[in-house]
């Protein structure tokens, strides 16, 4: 059974901290994404990395940057986070692009 | 335009209702296609992939149009566990990720 996990169920952060999301998956997967999920917005998604070291934007990428040293974790780094960076964040891993993904069961961030 | 689009609902219907999403794609280029779902405050998951042939698993039909550019699910028999909302997912050749539908809500009513 794949699994992907996520660091943290629920966080809360302030205004300017800089935060850390992490993803891991067990199954060898080379590609992995960064989503975040708002009500009446779906899936949006933030990066994706299709190898170790190598990483893409997605449709959102402001305010975000991502780590992939390990090819079985991608890290989600907020900088400086802001109110409108609340959200689900989602991390998923898939085998190749036209494959499914699987998803982790999110981190749902405050910022306040 | 939005590469995927559904109609977000809400769907409520009595059980042992059938019913049915359509879900429109833009690019003719998309390649796979899968349904997902997804309860409340949880991943999503995915539900089952859908093949130009048209494909069923038990309750679950899922088809494929590529001239019309859409797919569509079929739940039959409708339970109260079917209460989720659904996400039509599409892959488009040249693209390294999946693009999601807002999703469709569907609630069973006993």
């Amino acid at each position: 059974d794949v699994k992907v996990t996520q660091s943290s169920r629920y966080l809360v952060k302030r205004t300017g901290e800089k935060v850390f999301l992490e993803c891991v998956q067990d199954m060898d997967h080379e590609n992995m994404f960064w989503y975040r999920q708002d009500p009446g917005l779906g899936l949006r998604l933030i990066y994706f990395s299709y190898d170790v070291k190598m990483k893409e934007k997605g449709d959102i990428p402001e305010g975000y940057s991502v780590s992939r040293e390990k090819k079985e974790r991608f890290s989600l780094i907020l900088e400086s986070a802001s109110t409108n960076q609340t959200s689900m964040y989602l991390c998923a891993s898939s085998p190749g692009p036209y494959n499914e993904q699987f998803f982790g069961p999110g981190t749902r961030l405050t910022v306040l | 335009r939005k590469e995927v689009e559904q109609d977000p609902g809400p769907f409520n219907v009595p059980e042992g209702a059938t019913v049915a999403f359509n879900c429109t794609y833009s690019n003719s280029a998309s390649q796979s296609f899968f349904w997902y779902r997804q309860d409340c405050r949880k991943e999503p998951k995915l539900l089952m992939s859908v093949y130009s042939s048209g494909n069923e698993d038990g309750r679950f039909t899922a088809q494929l149009n590529r001239a019309s550019q859409y797919i569509s699910l079929l739940i039959r028999d409708s339970k109260l566990s079917d209460s989720a909302t659904y996400l039509c997912v599409v892959t488009q050749t040249g693209a390294n990720n999946l693009f999601f539908g807002t999703g469709t809500r569907l609630t069973v009513i006993p």
